[in-house]
């Protein structure tokens, strides 16, 4: 079976700048999350998708931090414009429904921004 | 206040030491218990869970956990640690009062000394 797909692993950029990630769930999987992982810390619930309606966003910095789930399939999330403190690991996971905890985590987007 | 504590944030052990992790969480009322393991380079993978029943839940490669509805407690538990059993462990709980999101612990980064 194949798992969580993230695109890029690594990304750099500039303060001010805009960057997007990408995540594939695992086939059949109803709910997906975006999940911040900052140095030293676990990681954070951003959004979480139910097919492709949002089920909770509220702790996604929404002036900045934007996600997509069309067709309930793929996702993206985008921020723009980066700050420093937005330095992190962005973790997409996935799960067969909502609320039962055992998710599948992709291998994370790390994010620099300079 | 933080909703789930782990104890220790970095650990040192000798193969064959006996390893407890520290976990504990905030809320009460009716909750599901994780713990999910991040071995280096890897992704993030669910190590073990308790819904209900036996508070004595065993996972793979050998751990255990005990629910302590009374101490508000999860702590993750192993006889005899192997060197590839290092990794960063995240104790993690959902449920009503956590919004039934994943929140979860900062993580305790085990080191096992060969």
């Amino acid at each position: 079976e194949a798992g969580v797909a993230q695109s890029p692993r690594y990304k750099i950029i500039e303060k001010r700048q805009s960057v997007a990630f990408w995540c594939n769930p695992i086939s059949g999987h109803a709910t997906l999350y975006w999940y911040q992982q900052i140095l030293g810390q676990g990681p954070k619930l951003l959004i979480q998708f139910q097919n492709n309606g949002v089920v909770d966003d509220s702790q996604l910095p929404k002036d900045r931090f934007s996600a997509e789930r069309l067709k309930g399939v793929d996702s993206t999330l985008k921020i723009q414009p980066a700050k420093l403190e937005d330095s992190a690991v962005y973790l997409c996971a996935s799960s067969l429904d909502r609320g039962t905890g055992e998710l599948f985590f992709g291998e994370g987007s790390r994010l620099t921004v300079l | 206040a933080q909703s789930v504590s782990q104890h220790n944030h970095h650990v040192i052990l000798s193969e064959a030491a006996s390893l407890e992790l520290g976990c504990n969480y905030s809320y009460g009322g009716t909750v599901n218990l994780f713990w999910y393991v991040q071995y280096p380079g890897q992704h993030l993978q669910l190590l073990l869970k308790y819904f209900s029943g036996d508070p004595l839940v065993k996972g793979i490669k050998g751990f255990e956990a005990e629910f302590i509805k009374s101490k508000f407690s999860f702590n993750l538990r192993k006889p005899s640690v192997q060197w590839s059993d290092t990794a960063e462990y995240f104790c993690a709980v959902n449920g009503q009062k956590y919004g039934n999101k994943l929140v979860f612990g900062a993580g305790t980064i085990l080191r096992v000394k060969s």
